[in-house]
């Protein structure tokens, strides 16, 4: 199973800071047939479901704030959140749908 | 709009069995395969296997092979996950979520939180 390797595991932030988190995958997620990274990003806030932000590594799903940027390729991923609200405070999941689905074991955002 | 609904929350003892259910409604049910997904008490997520709403057909992550069992009722547009021989392990919320192969899944329920207590 390809193993997603998420870091920092938590964050502690001031609304209006900007954060990076990142997510490495022990094989690459890119498929030469599309050039399309197999790679999303999740947010879930307690007592939620997970919530898709981001698909083929960087495109915002319908409704997600453009503070939301994913970048990256290959087997290095990266979620970018300009200027954090409170309201996005909340868990982070990277997730792998190039082979049997995996995730990333998650990143906390807090406030400082 | 497109909503995953699941049934609520199970208390069981250890050995015993639970079904859960997750109704769709907003899509056609047999378009989107419908996966399981697992989150214990404090952990990640970790995906459970899916089964395929046109043939049936359900396939399994390695973890989950034993004792657990994927089903439809396509005419009410409802997939069913059942786990047998409860352990206090399987205790943790139960996601379905709509997705389609090489996709990530768009749609979630609610999730239903399975507590295995004696």
């Amino acid at each position: 199973d390809i193993v997603m390797t998420q870091s920092p595991s938590s964050l502690a932030v001031s609304a209006g800071e900007t954060v990076t988190i990142n997510c490495k995958s022990s094989q690459s997620l890119l498929y030469s047939g599309n050039r399309k990274n197999y790679l999303a990003w999740y947010q879930q806030k307690p007592g939620q479901s997970p919530k898709l932000l981001i698909y083929w590594a960087s495109t915002r799903q319908s409704g997600v704030p453009d503070r939301f940027i994913g970048s990256g390729s290959g087997t290095d991923f990266t979620l970018t959140i300009s200027s954090v609200q409170a309201e996005d405070l909340a868990i982070y999941y990277c997730h792998q749908y190039y082979d049997i689905y995996t995730f990333g074991a998650g990143t906390k955002l807090e406030l400082k | 709009q497109i909503q995953l609904v699941q049934s609520g929350p199970e208390l069981k003892k250890p050995g015993e069995s639970v079904k859960i259910s997750c109704k769709a409604s907003g899509y056609t049910f047999t378009d989107y395969a419908m996966n399981w997904v697992k989150q214990a008490p404090g952990n990640g997520l970790k995906w459970m296997g899916w089964i395929n709403t046109h043939t049936g057909k359900p396939t399994y992550a390695d973890d989950f092979k034993q004792r657990f069992v994927f089903s439809l009722e396509t005419s009410a547009s409802t997939a069913y996950f059942q786990i047998n021989n409860l352990t206090i392990e399987d205790t943790g919320t139960y996601f379905c979520t709509r997705g389609k192969m090489y996709n990530p899944s768009d749609h979630w329920g609610q999730g239903v939180m399975v507590t295995v207590s004696s």
